[in-house]
């Protein structure tokens, strides 16, 4: 059974760096698209983006000028960093692995349990 | 960019009964290969989402058949034919095609 951890700190200064960690278990990292997701409290979920095992990835327009996704293949993670936080940023934030039945087309197969960060000072 | 409409934001359907929820994207969801880029999402109380159908109609692993996954073009409806009070949560549609939108989420109570 493959398991998805996320990990970081819960509080983060305005302006500074949001950097959380997704440790995945039960299973290997190569092979799958790796993405982030994440709820802002009482809102609906917003995709960030994702991530292929290689290093190839493909950011939300919205978010793409802040966010960094990144793959450590030997320890299995991978990573997401968001510059210059503000409040807005404040959600909870979930990896997920991309799975698919073809090699063709790829959904959300496997939710983390999502990690809360708030922005603030 | 797409942009993903659900309707309507909450519902509330007796057990047994069907439900419908109704998802809009701003052009047209089908794909070159000739399927529609559609996901349907379901959030269940304090837990993390769940893949409910993926490409417009199909039913994911482990799901019953009470979900149904239907549309064309720019209209996507996913149906429940009977309604049990597990089914609470918040459901999402979710489009694929250019980089990926959720909809604004629809509420279901019991």
């Amino acid at each position: 059974q493959v398991l998805l951890q996320e990990s970081g700190p819960g509080l983060v200064t305005p302006s500074e760096t949001l950097s959380l960690t997704c440790a995945v278990s039960g299973g290997s990292i190569n092979y799958y698209y790796w993405s982030w997701i994440r709820k802002p409290p009482g809102k609906g979920l917003e995709w960030i983006g994702y991530i292929f095992y290689t290093g190839n990835t493909k950011y939300s327009p919205s978010l793409q000028s802040r966010v960094t996704m990144s793959v450590d293949t030997s320890k299995n993670q991978v990573s997401l960093n968001l510059d210059s936080v503000t409040a807005a940023d404040t959600a909870v934030y979930y990896c997920a692995r991309l799975g698919s039945v073809d090699n063709y087309y790829f959904y959300i197969d496997i939710w983390g349990r999502g990690t809360t960060v708030a922005v603030s000072s | 960019d797409i942009v993903v409409t659900q309707s309507p934001l909450s519902l509330s359907v007796n057990p047994g009964e069907p439900a419908s929820i109704s998802c809009r994207s701003s052009q047209s969801l089908l794909h070159g290969t000739g399927n529609y880029y559609l996901d349907w999402y379901l959030q269940k109380p304090g837990q993390s989402p769940q893949v409910l159908i993926y490409r417009g109609f199909n039913r994911a692993s482990g799901v019953p058949d009470r979900f149904s996954g239907s549309g064309s073009g720019t209209d996507f409806t996913l149906k429940i034919s009977r309604v049990e009070a597990d089914d609470v949560g918040v459901y999402y549609c979710m489009q694929t095609l250019q980089h990926r939108t959720f909809g604004q989420g629809t509420k279901l109570e019991i």
